[in-house]
This record gives C-alpha cells, sequence and structure tokens, in this order.
C-alpha cells in the first residue's frame, strides 16, 4: 500500500527565506506525486504534480518539487517566502488499490507552513 | 470554469440523526471521489466513481456510510446514525477521464463541515 510521510508538521521561516516542505513517499508502482495547499476553511487547490515526466516540476506561485527514486522523496521548494504562502500545505500520491481499482490519493497529514515577518 | 461545489457548507446535527451531503463536479468530469479530513489530519479517501458507477467503496468507514450518483452527474453522501466520532470535514474532488486507470488532477471543492453534538 502506498503511504506518505511528511517531515514537520509545522514549519516556520521568515518572509523572503527559502521554503521547504519534505515529502518522502512509498509505492509499489511508479508513483504520481502531488502537493496541495489548503488555506483555512477551504478545499485543497493543486500546486504541481509529478506524472513520470520531468523530475523537476515548476507549479503555481513560485513554487517547485524535484522527484528522487533513490530517495523516495517529492520535496518541495520556493526560493522566497511570502505572507500569502501561509497555509497547510499536503503532498499525495496516487493509490492504485488491489485489484486495478480506482485511485484514491493518499495523503501526508500536512505541514503548517508559518511565515514571520 | 465552475468549480467543485459542495452543500450545504456547514452542517450541525444531533447524535443519532442522519445526514446527506451534495457534491457538484466540474462539467463533463466523469470521476467522482469523497474524502474525510479530520482535525490536523490529511483527507482520507473513502470511494469513487466514474459516471454513475461505484468503482471502489471498500474504505467507506462503516455500512453506515453509503454514497450515490444516479445520473453520473452530482453525488450524494449519506451518513446513517451519526456519532460524534464522524464530526469533520468530507471533501469532494472530481477529475476528468485519464487515459489508462491512473489518477488525473483532482479538483476539490470547499467541503461539508458536519459538527455532531
Amino acid at each position: 500500500a502506498q503511504s506518505v510521510t511528511q517531515l514537520g508538521s509545522h514549519v516556520s521561516v521568515s518572509e523572503g527565506a527559502l521554503v521547504l516542505l519534505r515529502c518522502n513517499y512509498s509505492s509499489s508502482v511508479p508513483p504520481y506525486l502531488f502537493w496541495y495547499v489548503q488555506y483555512p476553511n477551504q478545499g485543497l487547490q493543486l500546486l504541481l504534480k509529478y506524472t513520470s515526466a520531468a523530475t523537476l516540476v515548476k507549479g503555481i506561485n513560485g513554487f517547485e518539487a524535484e522527484f528522487k527514486k533513490s530517495e523516495t522523496s517529492f520535496h518541495l521548494t520556493k526560493p522566497s517566502a511570502h505572507m500569502s504562502d501561509a497555509a497547510e500545505y499536503f503532498c499525495a500520491v496516487s493509490d492504485r488499490l488491489q485489484g486495478g481499482g480506482a485511485d484514491g490519493l493518499t495523503f501526508g497529514k500536512g505541514t503548517h507552513l508559518i511565515i514571520q515577518p | 470554469d465552475t468549480g467543485v461545489s459542495q452543500d450545504p457548507r456547514h452542517k450541525i446535527t444531533k447524535r443519532g440523526q442522519n445526514v446527506t451531503f451534495r457534491c457538484d463536479p466540474i462539467s463533463e468530469h466523469n470521476r467522482l471521489y469523497w474524502y474525510r479530513q479530520t482535525l490536523g489530519q490529511g483527507p482520507e479517501f473513502l470511494t469513487y466513481f466514474q459516471n454513475e458507477a461505484q468503482l471502489e467503496k471498500s474504505r467507506l468507514l462503516s455500512d453506515r456510510f453509503s454514497a450515490e450518483r444516479p445520473k453520473g452527474s452530482f453525488s450524494t453522501l449519506e451518513i446513517q446514525r451519526t456519532e460524534q466520532g464522524d464530526s469533520a470535514m468530507y471533501l469532494c474532488a472530481s477529475s476528468p477521464k485519464a487515459s489508462g486507470r491512473r489518477t488525473d488532477t483532482q479538483y476539490f471543492g470547499p467541503g461539508t463541515r458536519l459538527t455532531v453534538l
């Protein structure tokens, strides 16, 4: 079964500093990987996705992530944090259920990003 | 392009009552997913439809949970005999038909927050 581990339930960075949110996955099949952002009392918005094409994926709002198969990682980065980046971030892996059934996503527990002025 | 909508946004009910939530996917998206998100956790996959067919329901939390998508458009999630442990955010997502069996991007609605007293 697929699983996702997000290291650090809370990450605090200063405005203008590098953002690094960590995600490690396990999967028995080549994975599809996703990063979503969730603002308070809202649904999830896709930031970026990896679907076996380029290993460095660029997303919205200046975020990018690199797929590293040898490390089973898909860390999310942004060169310069902005106050508006404060939110909950979720890493997810595409799940292929036993028997080739539906592809629900398996999510990590999330990382709360705090931006210090 | 109208996004995924969910109704109601908030529901407060007493333990033992039945509740029903509605999800309207993005037009022409043939796949529809339901997730549950409890406080401090990532979304948890519950069930999945392709058109009107419910292709995966083994992840539904108990036999008190059921979902329908009778005409392949909107979907409903019903919880019978609610318990306090059912209090959570219920998220709906939709995705377009993807090649093969692998999940393409899922677009999430704003969720329905259920509080069971």
